[in-house]
């Protein structure tokens, strides 16, 4: 059964500092996507990582892919408290006879002031 | 740019009860989908459709029902609601089935009782 594993699933972290988030798959996909989640509210995209050894980055959220250890991380650099959301990653993948998007359960961000 | 409409935002029903939740889009995107999202969990996807008039079902198809006579509108209906059935859900969609990120709504929370 495919899977998709994020850790830490709660994350309470101070402003200032510096944190990653882990994804880790377990079927052989070369696309994953990151999104944000603010409580109560729709997703947004992030991140869309296409090849292995992909990089992205957009203000202090900087997403990487390691197509070989299948894993994803996003790491947050000088944490402010805005960033303070759901982070969940997803991967193409099969389940049953669909292609289609498998979904990490989700880490919760809480940035304290 | 209204992207990805859903309506309604809330509902209760009685055991039973059918609703149709309904959701429009206009990117002209082919792809749309619906999920449902449970406390703590991931998305999972319920059904999903590549364009007017084909769809097909997700890994929880059970207790749902769709259809898509237009690029526009996918909406999902619940007949016979059941407990289990508690949930938000999102309807989403994308240009390309995979590489690019999904739109999404900002959800329908639906409580069955």
């Amino acid at each position: 059964e495919l899977k998709v594993e994020q850790n830490p699933l709660f994350l309470s972290m101070q402003e200032g500092k510096n944190y990653t988030i882990y994804c880790n798959y377990s079927t052989t996909s070369d696309r994953l996507y990151w999104y944000r989640q603010d409580p109560g509210k729709s997703l947004e995209s992030l991140f869309v990582l296409l090849s292995n050894g992909a990089v992205k980055q957009e203000g202090r959220l900087m997403a990487s892919l390691d197509t070989k250890a299948r894993l994803s991380t996003l790491h947050i650099t000088a944490a402010v408290h805005d960033l303070s959301a759901t982070y969940f990653c997803a991967v193409d993948g099969w389940v049953d006879s669909n292609y289609q998007l498998i979904w990490g359960a989700g880490t919760k961000l809480i940035i304290k002031p | 740019n209204a992207g990805v409409t859903q309506t309604p935002k809330f509902r209760i029903l009685k055991i039973g009860q059918s609703m149709t939740l309904q959701c429009t889009q206009d990117m002209n995107h082919n792809y749309m989908y619906w999920y449902r999202q449970d406390p703590g969990m991931g998305l999972k996807l319920i059904y999903y459709s590549v364009g007017a008039g084909i769809t097909d079902k997700g890994e929880v198809p059970n207790g749902y029902n769709v259809s898509r006579s237009t690029t526009e509108d996918f909406p999902l209906r619940l007949e016979l609601a059941a407990p289990s059935q508690t949930s938000v859900y999102f309807c989403a969609s994308s240009y390309t089935r995979t590489y690019q990120p999904q739109h999404f709504g900002d959800g329908t929370r639906l409580s069955i009782l």
